[in-house]
């Protein structure tokens, strides 16, 4: 069965960087794009970016530019995003998500990931 | 950026009563290839957000009929025919026509 497993929850001070892993299994990492969704306390669902598993050709949302970087592992099956120089409000519930392409949605997600950004 | 909005924010419900939700987007999320780039998620309380709807009706593997999508550019609607308990939670819509994607505000459902 397909799984997406993210790593554990991160305190980071602020101006700090933060990296989350997100593991994948139960299909062919390289043929479905990986995506980065996160959730501030309270707040709607906010895209990130993605990066093509394959190819390893990646999109920003213009809000991150500069402080986000979204990598992949194929041999580990892991993708990987690094957020830098954090502000207090980044803290917010990271989620890594699954695009299926015939469906043009996020069909299966990550656990997700607690970041707090805290002095 | 496409701007989603969704009505009511909150939404009281009967089980075994017909609910319905509202997202509008600020700009058509028809695509040249004819589909709608509009999905459906359901966020339960301490979890991920599942995936309900997709193409703007198309239900979603293992998803009850009881769930249903439609709408057309930028008006849509999820409707859920009897509501179950275990469908409380915060409904989102999202666009995926352009990048950034887009969600609306969600939809607290509760029930009464």
């Amino acid at each position: 069965q397909v799984q997406l497993v993210q790593s554990g929850a991160e305190v980071k001070k602020p101006g700090a960087s933060v990296k989350v892993s997100c593991k994948a299994s139960g299909y062919t990492f390289i043929n479905y794009p990986i995506h980065w969704v996160r959730q501030a306390p309270g707040q709607r669902l906010e895209w990130m970016g993605w990066i093509n598993a394959g190819n390893g050709n990646r999109k920003y949302s213009q809000k991150f530019q500069g402080r986000l970087t979204i990598t992949r592992d194929t041999s580990a099956r892991t993708a990987y995003m690094e957020l830098s120089f954090l502000r207090s409000d980044d803290t917010a519930v990271y989620y890594c998500a699954r695009m299926s392409g015939p469906l043009e949605a996020f069909d299966f997600w990550g656990q997700g990931t607690m970041v707090t950004v805290s002095s | 950026d496409i701007v989603m909005t969704q009505s009511p924010l909150s939404l009281p419900v009967t089980p075994g009563e017909p609910a319905s939700i509202s997202c509008r987007s600020s700009q058509s999320l028809l695509h040249s290839n004819g589909y709608t780039y509009l999905d459906w998620y359901l966020q339960k309380p301490g979890k991920s957000p599942q995936l309900l709807i997709y193409l703007g009706s198309n239900r979603a593997s293992g998803v009850p009929d009881r769930f249903s999508g439609s709408g057309s550019g930028t008006d849509f609607t999820l409707k859920i025919s009897r509501v179950e308990a275990g469908d409380v939670g915060v409904y989102y819509c999202m666009q995926a026509l352009q990048p950034p994607f887009t969600f609306g505000p969600g939809t607290r459902v509760v029930i009464k």
